[in-house]
């Protein structure tokens, strides 16, 4: 089974900054199967980036993923106010959807 | 727009069943798998299973197997998640997700909607 661990578990920063969060796995995984997800207090899960760099739906610019291999990256450009969330990697393969611990984004 | 909604909260007592439902919108319900994941209080999240809506066919997690059924209603476009002998450890709430097209391989897509949560306590 692949283990995603994500670092920092918590990130203090201030509107207008950038903000780098890691996901690694254990093993190496494919980049098509590695997604980001963004949670607010009471909220469901939201999708944010897809095939470890595609953003969905909607998603602002200010979003981007990138990473192969082992070590994956979700990078908000500026932060907004609505930015500061938990944030969610994920990998999907058959049979096991695993999801990292969390990143939690805090103004500072 | 493409919604799922859920089932109300839930207040369970230990070694009772669940059912949780989510009602699909917007999309063809029989043409997308359904995943369900759940997340205890204060913690990640953790996937259960999915459902293909189009043949019923599911696949479990394997800390899951024999005490979750995924099923579903095609006349009412509705998925249900059933969760067995509960315990205090089940307390989270519980999210239907939309995967990908039942014409793809169902790894091959991440959840691109998910249902409102439906929030279960397990207690005597």
């Amino acid at each position: 089974e692949i283990v995603l661990t994500q670092s920092p578990g918590t990130l203090s920063l201030s509107p207008g900054e950038r903000a780098t969060l890691s996901c690694r796995a254990s093993k190496s995984i494919s980049s098509s199967s590695l997604a980001w997800y963004q949670q607010r207090p009471g909220q469901p899960p939201r999708l944010l980036i897809a095939g470890s760099s595609s953003r969905a739906t909607g998603i602002p610019d200010r979003f981007i993923g990138s990473g192969s291999g082992t070590d994956f990256t979700l990078t908000v450009s500026r932060l907004e106010p609505e930015d500061f969330a938990v944030y969610f990697c994920q990998h999907h393969t058959i049979s096991l959807w695993t999801f990292g611990q969390g990143t939690k984004l805090e103004v500072k | 727009q493409v919604e799922l909604v859920q089932s109300g909260a839930e207040v369970k007592k230990p070694g009772a069943s669940l059912r949780v439902s989510c009602k699909a919108s917007g999309y063809i319900f029989r043409d997308y798998y359904v995943h369900w994941v759940r997340q205890a209080p204060g913690q990640g999240l953790e996937w259960m299973g999915w459902l293909n809506p189009n043949s019923g066919g599911t696949d479990y997690a394997q800390k899951f197997q024999g005490r979750v059924a995924m099923t579903r209603d095609t006349s009412i476009n509705t998925a249900y998640m059933e969760l067995n002998k509960l315990t205090s450890d089940d307390r989270a709430v519980y999210y239907c997700a939309r995967g990908g097209p039942r014409t793809s391989l169902v790894q091959s897509y991440p959840m691109d909607v998910w249902g409102q949560g439906t929030t279960v306590t397990v207690s005597s």
